[in-house]
């Protein structure tokens, strides 16, 4: 079965703060796709990044990094610096590679960022 | 690059109307989602179509219908709308390639009320 788990349901911090977003997930499959998304307050949903699991190298994008580990089964999500414009429902999403047609998406975490 | 096109934005039944949700897409994608997002639950897919002319259950079809129209557009209708089925719904879009985009676009949401 597949499985995401995306604990901190809301998190507030003041602008300039780091904040990390956890996300822990359960599979059979050794090989699959990890998603991050957002979705800000108007509604859409937002692509973020894609990890395939034979690459468990972190990657960085500006303020924003992530530190995949496969040994802990967490995909965790990194904000540097944060800005109000942050500000968002932030989805870990799961699925697999070859039956790919099906994404197991977290409940979501808030994310507040305060001036 | 209108990408995933949902109709309508807002919509406010009562208990018992029908109504159809539409969904088109220009990227060419092949498989095609539906899914409805809850307070707290994240998103949860409803039904998804892989290929043109295949529909398959998600984790929670009870209650709706879908049509793959064509290979751009994906319906859901829901027969007699019960209070338990307002929520947001969003549809998606993602190619089969398992080598090229596997990460799937969504719509901009449609909120549904059912009094």
């Amino acid at each position: 079965a597949q499985k995401v788990t995306q604990a901190q349901t809301e998190i507030s911090v003041v602008e300039k703060e780091d904040v990390t977003l956890d996300c822990v997930y359960e599979t059979r499959d050794t090989t699959y796709y990890l998603f991050w998304y957002k979705q800000p307050p108007s509604g859409e949903l937002v692509f973020l990044i894609r990890r395939n699991s034979f690459d468990e190298q972190n990657e960085i994008s500006g303020r924003y990094s992530w530190n995949f580990q496969k040994s802990t089964s967490s995909f965790n999500f990194t904000i540097t610096a944060s800005q109000v414009v942050d500000s968002a429902v932030y989805f870990c999403a799961l699925s697999k590679v070859y039956n790919f047609n099906k994404f197991y998406f977290g409940s979501g975490t808030k994310l507040n960022v305060k001036p | 690059n209108a990408g995933v096109t949902q109709t309508p934005k807002f919509q406010v039944l009562k208990t018992g109307q029908s109504m159809t949700l539409q969904c088109a897409q220009d990227m060419n994608h092949n498989s095609m989602y539906w899914y409805r997002q809850d307070p707290g639950m994240g998103l949860r897919l409803i039904y998804y179509s892989a290929s043109e002319g295949t529909t398959d259950k998600g984790e929670v079809p009870n209650g709706y219908n879908v049509s793959r129209l064509n290979k751009r557009e994906f319906s859901l209708r829901l027969e007699s709308a019960a209070p338990s089925q307002t929520s947001v719904y969003f549809c998606a879009s993602k190619s089969k390639r398992t080598n090229v985009n596997t990460e799937a676009f969504f719509g901009q949401g449609t909120r549904l009320t059912v009094v």
